[in-house]
């Protein structure tokens, strides 16, 4: 089984702050990889695709970058909308969820 | 509007059955592998199952591999979890997910709470 780890599994950022969760996987994923956010009580969110492709509608402040096992999501000015949890998820075998990044404020 | 609702969700002993459903509207539902997610309380998302657009190949994470099943009516843009011999560890938020091919899930449902306790 693929296994995928997030770090940090906490953040604490300030609203303008540049922020970057990283995921690994335990084994090359190529580039299928996505992004999601979570916030409380709610769905999650799709974000990215395909390691760097950006869903449409989701602001270009957000942005995925990576291939094989390490992988970063990078989201270049903090704004208060953005504080909630995020999650990678491999699809090259199976899937299989990090186990998330809580974004909270500092 | 491109929706998914999963209903039956409840409470239900452990060893219990239950079967949750998922309304799909707005796009062609035939056309798309589907899934679910859960997410227990506190917890992070875990994939639990897909089924290809056609019924014809499902998968399964380990722990409900033999205790639950996944199907589909495409007449009824309908998507169905069947879980059996239910554990405490089942307790979770269930989500109905739509998926590209084989891949990300670019739609989700509300969720809907199933509780495994006596």
């Amino acid at each position: 089984d693929i296994q995928m780890t997030q770090s940090p599994s906490t953040l604490s950022a300030s609203v303008g702050d540049r922020v970057t969760i990283t995921c690994r996987a335990s084994q090359s994923i190529n580039s299928w990889l996505a992004w999601y956010q979570q916030k409380p009580g709610k769905a999650p969110k799709l974000l990215i695709y395909k390691a760097s492709s950006l869903e449409s509608g989701v602001p270009s402040r957000f942005s995925g970058s990576g291939s094989g096992t390490e992988f970063t999501l990078t989201i270049s000015s903090l704004q208060p909308d953005d504080f909630a949890t995020y999650y990678c998820q491999q699809y090259d075998t199976y899937w299989t969820f990090g186990q998330g990044t809580k974004v909270d404020i500092k | 509007e491109v929706q998914l609702a999963e209903s039956g969700g409840g409470l239900v002993q452990p060893g219990g059955s239950l079967r949750v459903s998922c309304a799909a509207s707005g796009f062609t539902f035939s056309d798309y592998w589907m899934g679910w997610v859960r997410q227990a309380p506190g917890k992070g998302l875990e994939w639990v199952a897909n089924i290809k657009y056609d019924g014809s190949e499902t998968y399964f994470v380990d722990s409900v591999k033999g205790r639950f099943t996944i199907s589909r009516d495409n007449a009824d843009n309908s998507l169905y979890l069947q879980m059996n011999s239910l554990r405490a560890e089942d307790t979770a938020v269930y989500y109905c997910v739509r998926n590209e091919y084989k891949g990300y899930s670019d739609l989700w449902g509300r969720g809907t709470l199933v509780t495994v306790s006596s």
